[in-house]
């Protein structure tokens, strides 16, 4: 079982949907949860960090944890075509030790 | 504020060659890690260092190794290189320690021939 999961896609939504990523995790300890944007040949951006149960919502980003269910998500609303791009899930494992298990990515695209 | 700033963008080695890949963090950020990226899947974690000091190594070879400066920049080091370590080597720069956000530069992409 891989530490981090995800979908690999690719997720296609119609511009101006909403688009929803999934991400599952098996370290029960893991404290900080991450979403990053990464455009084809560029580096990864990081767009929301979540720390706790519940959502967290930022302009059009929503990102969601469930920590008994070991299960984070972004949801994307009034998707546009600059959406298009990979969305890794990352997560802080409970050692101080810094890394991030990064998840293989879901591939979304945005259709005009 | 500058970003996390990395060099060189792009680099080809051949096969056996050694390499060292540099990056400074963000301004006040102390902690710098280093993760390596091949085509079509996510980052691995390679290094973190904080204050100079190693704090994490992820499952990569000895051939792996790096530092960390006073002035916080960093540098990761590959010897012997294989066509195995062709990939984007991206750096993350974090305010500290632990499982915090990180910042990543535009990456070196290194082709190993």
């Amino acid at each position: 079982q891989k530490e981090v999961e995800q979908n690999s896609g690719p997720l296609s939504v119609p511009e101006g949907a909403i688009a929803s990523l999934n991400c599952t995790y098996s370290d029960r300890g893991s404290q900080s949860f991450f979403w990053y944007r990464q455009y084809s040949g560029k580096s990864p951006e990081l767009i929301m960090s979540i720390y706790s149960n519940g959502d967290k919502e930022d302009g059009r980003f929503t990102a969601q944890l469930n920590k008994a269910s070991q299960y984070v998500s972004l949801l994307i609303r009034d998707s546009q075509p600059s959406d298009s791009a990979t969305y890794l899930c990352a997560v802080g494992l409970s050692s101080n030790t810094g890394k991030l298990i990064f998840g293989q990515g879901t591939t979304l695209q945005v259709k005009p | 504020d500058a970003g996390v700033t990395q060099s060189p963008t792009h680099l080809i080695k051949t096969r056996g060659q050694q390499v060292t890949l540099r990056c400074s963090p963000i301004s006040g950020h102390k902690s710098v890690s280093w993760y390596q990226q091949v085509l079509g899947q996510g980052p691995q974690f390679i290094f973190q260092y904080y204050e100079k000091e190693e704090r994490g190594r992820g499952n990569f070879p000895d051939r792996f190794s790096a530092r960390q400066f006073p002035n916080y920049s960093s540098e990761l080091n590959v010897n012997a290189l294989l066509l195995g370590d062709s990939a984007l080597y991206l750096c993350a720069s974090s305010p500290r320690t632990g499982s915090s956000e990180a910042f990543f530069g535009q990456g070196t992409r290194l082709t190993v021939v």
